[in-house]
């Protein structure tokens, strides 16, 4: 299966800045995603990062707040912008090999705590 | 649409014991079903799943999950539970025509030494 690394594995931000979350695979891979976990609470989709094209958000998330780029098949980011303590959670990237296998593997995730 | 319920927050057993975590689920088409495992301050680790075939689907560190589709659930289990088993379990659906996965809430199991 695909290792994931992402980076940072947390962070203390302030409110009002903004967070750059990377996601690096070693292997090219079809789909990749991005999760929220909020504390005590189970994982949310928060969009699909489309290579080379805008990423396709699901309800509740806007491109304004969580930007995300996928410059090529091994290699996205999400952006927490203008950050509230309402977006401390933790972030993960997931993945699909598509032909290899159907499950979803995660990487390690950020946790992010906004003050 | 599609969902999934893990009816209960926690579960507590004795070392040694049987360990049953359960999940239903509701979905349009064919289910794929998973389930995760999170350690503290871990991501994400499959356990295992069910795509298709075999009813009884066997996964990682002996547990085990049985797919009823009469009953709509895919209920995780191990024979004897270890204290290191201790950790939040996920069940997940996804349509087998569709990308997007749909978590349930989470089950917290502590196994007591």
């Amino acid at each position: 299966s695909a290792v994931i690394s992402q980076k940072p594995s947390r962070d203390i931000c302030q409110r009002g800045t903004s967070l750059t979350i990377q996601c690096q695979v070693d292997s090219q891979v079809t789909m990749m995603f991005w999760y929220r976990q909020q504390p005590g609470q189970s994982l949310t989709l928060i969009a699909t990062a489309n290579q080379g094209s805008e990423a396709t958000y699901e309800s509740g998330f806007v491109i304004d707040k969580f930007p995300i780029s996928r410059p090529n098949l091994t290699f996205s980011t999400l952006t927490v912008s203008n950050m509230s303590p309402e977006d401390s959670s933790i972030y993960l990237c997931t993945l699909r090999e598509a032909g290899r296998s159907t499950e979803a593997f995660f990487g390690q995730g950020t946790r992010l705590t906004v003050v | 649409a599609q969902s999934v319920a893990q009816p209960e927050d926690q579960v507590n057993v004795a070392e040694g014991n049987p360990l049953t975590v359960k999940c239903t689920y509701s979905v349009s088409g064919n289910p794929y079903l998973f389930w995760y495992v999170q350690y503290p301050n871990r991501g994400l680790q499959f356990l295992l799943k069910y795509i298709t075939g075999d009813n009884l689907v066997k996964g990682s560190y002996g547990f085990e999950a049985e797919f009823n589709k009469s009953q709509t659930s895919f209920h995780l289990k191990k024979p004897s539970a270890l204290v290191s088993d201790s950790a939040l379990y996920f069940c997940a659906v996804r349509d087998a025509d569709d990308y997007k996965l749909s978590f349930g809430a989470g089950t917290t199991v502590t196994v007591r030494a």
